[in-house]
């Protein structure tokens, strides 16, 4: 099983300011990442596949980057609604795998 | 508008059985890959399982042998069906579609969760 590390486990950040969140992989997995944000009593949303594409309708302040075992989701100038939980999740093998979050608080 | 809307959660002793359903609509759920996610309170998320397009299916050693995921197209519904419960089981339960439609890599979009608390 490919364990993912996410680091900080908390992120303090002032609105506006850059907010970088890493993923490392156990193994290699390529390309094959993906980042969720996840806000108090909702379910996760996707924000990033493939390392680096963003999905549907997510800003471009939201960049993903990275290949190998390190990554990276770079939030560019934090808005209010960005303060969430993020994860970061392995699908190169099974099973799929996530990390155990970051968490981006205000400062 | 896709959606999915998870329910069947609820109080089990331990050793029990409960069976989830996710409500899909917007799009046929027999033409993607679907799964399932838990998360256990204040813990982070766990891939439980998975029912491929073309109908096979993958569990998590935690949980193999005794939960079951299924489908049925003609409600567009996708199932967990969970025997055996163990304490360790409590969580909120997503059902989230897999993409792309046949090959199950990241997920989007999730459900809202049903919770199963496992407890005597």
């Amino acid at each position: 099983e490919i364990v993912m590390t996410q680091s900080p486990a908390t992120l303090s950040v002032s609105p506006g300011e850059r907010a970088t969140l890493s993923c490392r992989a156990s193994q290699s997995i390529s390309s094959n990442l993906a980042w969720y944000q996840q806000k108090p009593g909702q379910a996760p949303r996707l924000l990033i596949f493939g390392a680096s594409t963003r999905a549907t309708g997510i800003p471009a302040r939201f960049s993903g980057s990275g290949s190998g075992t390190e990554f990276t989701l770079t939030i560019s100038s934090l808005q209010s609604e960005d303060f969430a939980l993020y994860y970061c999740q392995q699908y190169n093998n099974w099973p799929r795998t996530f990390g155990q979050g970051t968490r981006v608080e205000i400062k | 508008e896709v959606q999915l809307v998870e329910s069947g959660g609820g109080l089990v002793q331990p050793g029990g059985s409960l069976r989830l359903s996710c409500a899909a609509s917007g799009f046929p759920v027999g033409s993607n890959s679907m799964t399932w996610v838990r998360q256990a309170p204040g813990k982070g998320l766990e891939w439980v399982s998975i029912i491929y397009s073309g109908g096979n299916t993958y569990y998590a050693d935690s949980v193999k042998g005794r939960f079951t995921i299924s489908r049925d197209s003609s409600k567009n519904t996708l199932y967990l069906q969970m025997n055996s419960l163990r304490a360790e089981d409590t969580a909120l339960y997503f059902c989230a579609r897999t993409e792309p439609p046949t090959i199950p890599n990241w997920f989007d979009p999730w459900g809202q969760g049903t919770l199963v608390t496992v407890s005597s």
